[in-house]
């Protein structure tokens, strides 16, 4: 069965660049959510997408900005990096929102911030 | 602050034992989910469980909620090494989800 894709998987960029990480939800999935976990932290919710519109906010910092698409992938754009923004970026989809619906993960990205 | 707390924060075991974890919220909520996670790798759902649901099952997994005590626990039976990973219980408020800190299981062969 398809699951959720994220590219890239691994990402390396400089302090002060910009990343932009992509966000592949299973077919006929409407909500994508966006989570942010360091290093030997727990998974903290960013931000989530219900047909195409931001449903929710989470612990998202002004710096990044996230959209969904027609198709209903996701991008979640990241400037002015910080080394503290190193972590594993996670996306999941459900169809329909909130916690009603189980969310499936993506294999997430690895962002390194040197 | 967290919505979830998870305890304990490690538990080893030999295989075939059983293992519990405990998770804490402090919120109302809609459902409860208990996401594996394998060391650096993807979150992956492996239950999830209403509130008007006391008690729900899944192969070798046996989730309860207690929303009086706002709590809930995971009982993995019949352990395996390869149940050697991170437990995580996820919470949803207002479309939100907040994850607790996690139980770190390992299964001794």
């Amino acid at each position: 069965a398809a699951g959720v894709i994220q590219s890239p998987r691994h990402l390396i960029k400089e302090k002060r660049e910009t990343a932009t990480l992509k966000c592949y939800p299973i077919p006929r999935h409407d909500t994508v959510y966006w989570y942010q976990q360091g290093p030997g932290q727990d998974p903290q919710f960013l931000i989530s997408f219900y047909e195409k519109m931001q449903s929710d906010k989470g612990s998202i910092p002004d710096r990044f900005s996230a959209q969904q698409f027609s198709d209903y992938h996701s991008e979640l754009n990241m400037s002015s990096l910080e080394l503290g923004d190193s972590a594993l970026y996670f996306c999941a989809s459900s169809f329909g929102q909130g916690g009603t619906y189980e969310q499936y993960f993506g294999p997430g990205t690895r962002l390194t911030v040197t | 602050s967290q919505q979830g707390e998870e305890d304990p924060q490690a538990l080893s075991i030999q295989e075939g034992e059983n293992a519990t974890m405990n998770c804490s919220y402090k919120t109302s909520i809609n459902n409860l989910q208990w996401y594996r996670q394998n060391s650096g790798r993807g979150l992956v759902h492996l239950i999830l469980i209403r509130s008007n649901e006391r008690e729900k099952h899944s192969g070798r997994l046996r989730v309860t909620l207690d929303t009086s005590k706002k709590s809930s626990s995971l009982l993995i039976t019949a352990s395996r090494a390869a149940d050697t990973a991170s437990y995580f219980c996820a919470t949803d408020a207002r479309n939100q989800f907040y994850f607790g800190t996690g139980t770190s299981l390992t299964v001794i062969p």
